[in-house]
């Protein structure tokens, strides 16, 4: 069965300060993996997705993630961080196609110290 | 495009009360999801559609809870009887074309109360 870690339940950055949020998966095969923010009162946006092809993604808001299939990660990287990046951070693994469906991490919450 | 339009955005309700909530994808998708989203569970999927048709309800957590989709504009998520542990922020989402390959783009959710 496909499951999805998030480590860290809460992180806090420094505005200006470099992110890094984890993301652990397990997938019997190649996985669709998916980077989704929500900010407080709003439904998920979608960041970033990664199919195939590059293992290096870039995504909305200056966001980026990297695939290594050997760790099984997906982490998400931004170099520096704005007060309005404040949000929950849901990572996804699905296995594509018309039959799939996605499973979503338990979230990461940041926060941004001015 | 107005995006996926969820109703209502807030609910209060009593325990043993009939909820529905609403949901309009966004014209043109072909898939459409619930989700609950809570502090203990994080975010479950209860049942998605394609074209209209129920295809996984496997998250649906008892016979309370029905979702219908009678159209491809309009969805509903019904509980009767409500309780209070179905509180809860309730999200539909749509998508185009391959269901979970494809960008999910989520409503503002329906918080709902049960006292």
């Amino acid at each position: 069965a496909q499951s999805v870690t998030q480590p860290d339940i809460h992180i806090t950055v420094s505005e200006g300060a470099s992110l890094e949020l984890r993301c652990n998966y397990s997938y019997g095969a190649t996985p669709y993996l998916f980077w989704y923010v929500q900010s407080p009162g709003q439904g998920l946006q979608l960041l970033l997705k990664y199919f195939s092809g590059d293992t290096l993604v870039q995504g909305i808001k200056g966001f980026e993630a990297e695939f290594k299939r050997s760790q099984s990660s997906f982490n998400l990287r931004k170099p520096s961080v704005h007060w309005s990046d404040a949000a929950e951070y849901f990572c996804a693994v699905g296995p594509g196609g018309n039959a799939g469906k996605s499973t979503f991490g338990d979230g990461t919450t940041l926060t941004v110290k001015p | 495009d107005a995006g996926v339009i969820q109703s209502p955005r807030h609910e209060v309700t009593e325990m043993g009360q009939e909820v529905t909530l609403r949901c309009k994808p966004i014209s043109g998708h072909d898939y459409l999801f619930w989700y609950r989203q809570t502090m203990m569970r994080g975010l479950e999927l209860l049942i998605y559609f394609n074209n209209n048709v129920p295809i996984d309800d496997s998250g649906m957590p008892e016979d309370r809870f029905s979702a219908k989709m009678p159209n491809a504009s309009f969805s509903t998520l019904k509980i009767q009887p409500s309780e209070p542990r179905d509180s809860a922020v309730y999200f539909c989402a749509s998508t185009l074309g391959q269901g979970y390959t494809d960008t999910q783009y989520f409503g503002p959710g329906t918080r709902l109360t049960v006292l």
